[in-house]
C-alpha cells in the first residue's frame, strides 16, 4: 500500500493567494483528517471526514479555510486567501475502525507551506 | 479539554539506556495513542492501549495506563540513536473515539 499521498510537499506561495493542499488516503479508510502543526500551537486537528462526510469542522480557524472530499478516494485543504500566520506543515491522516471504536491513524508525509 | 500533556518536553540520553516519557489527560477516554515524528516526517503511529488496559508491550515499547490518574507512560528500552525523534501521546474521547486530541510531545535525543 502507498500510504496517505498529499501533495504538493512545499508550496511557497504570497499572501493573498489561493493554496489548495490535496490528500489520498489509504484505500479502504472511510475517516480522513486534516492536522496544521506549528511550533506555537503544535498539532492541531482542522476538520474530518466520515465517509465523505464532514463530521467535525471546529478547527477550520477562519472562512478562509474549507475542506471538501468529493470521493473516498480525494480531499483538498482550500486557504483563500492566504497570509502568512497560515505558514505551518499540514498533514492529511486516514483511518479505519477496528473494533469497539478503535482508530488508529496513518499519516501523510505533509505539506509545508509558507507564506510570504 | 483532554488534551494530552507529555513531560519531559525534552529529553537526552545515552544509547542502550532506557527513556521513560509521560502524558497526562483531563477526560475519561476510549483509547489513548503513542506516535512517533521523526524531523520532516508524518506521524507514524506505535502503540494503542484500551482504557481497560493497563499495560502493553510491542518489541522495545512499554506502556502503561492508568485511568485512575489520568495519566500513561511510554518506556523505550536500550534505545537506539534511530529512536531520536519527537513522541506524542493521543487520547481518543470516550463519546467520540474517532478523534484524537494530540499532546504537544517530548523530544527525545539518543546520543551515540
Amino acid at each position: 500500500d502507498a500510504g496517505v499521498i498529499q501533495s504538493p510537499r512545499h508550496e511557497v506561495t504570497e499572501m493573498g493567494q489561493e493554496v489548495t493542499l490535496r490528500c489520498k488516503p489509504i484505500s479502504g479508510h472511510n475517516s480522513l483528517f486534516w492536522y496544521r502543526q506549528t511550533m506555537m500551537r503544535g498539532l492541531e486537528l482542522l476538520i474530518y471526514f466520515n465517509n465523505n462526510v464532514p463530521i467535525d469542522d471546529s478547527g477550520m480557524p477562519e472562512d478562509r479555510f474549507s475542506a471538501k472530499m468529493p470521493n473516498a478516494s480525494f480531499s483538498t485543504l482550500k486557504i483563500q486567501p492566504s497570509e502568512p500566520r497560515d505558514s505551518a506543515v499540514y498533514f492529511c491522516a486516514s483511518s479505519q475502525s477496528r473494533d469497539r471504536g478503535l482508530y488508529e491513524q496513518y499519516f501523510g508525509p505533509g505539506t509545508r507551506l509558507t507564506v510570504t | 479539554s483532554q488534551q494530552g500533556e507529555e513531560d519531559p518536553q525534552a529529553l537526552s540520553i545515552q544509547e542502550g539506556e532506557n527513556a521513560t516519557m509521560n502524558c497526562s489527560y483531563k477526560t475519561s477516554i476510549n483509547n489513548l495513542q503513542w506516535y512517533r515524528q521523526n524531523s520532516g516526517r508524518g506521524l507514524v503511529h506505535l502503540i494503542l492501549i484500551r482504557s481497560n488496559e493497563r499495560e502493553k508491550h510491542s518489541g522495545r515499547l512499554r506502556v502503561t495506563l492508568d485511568t485512575s490518574k489520568k495519566s500513561s507512560s511510554l518506556l523505550i528500552t536500550a534505545s537506539r540513536a534511530a529512536d531520536t525523534a519527537s513522541y506524542f501521546c493521543a487520547t481518543a474521547g470516550r463519546w467520540g473515539a474517532q478523534k484524537l486530541v494530540f499532546g504537544q510531545g517530548t523530544r527525545l535525543t539518543i546520543n551515540p
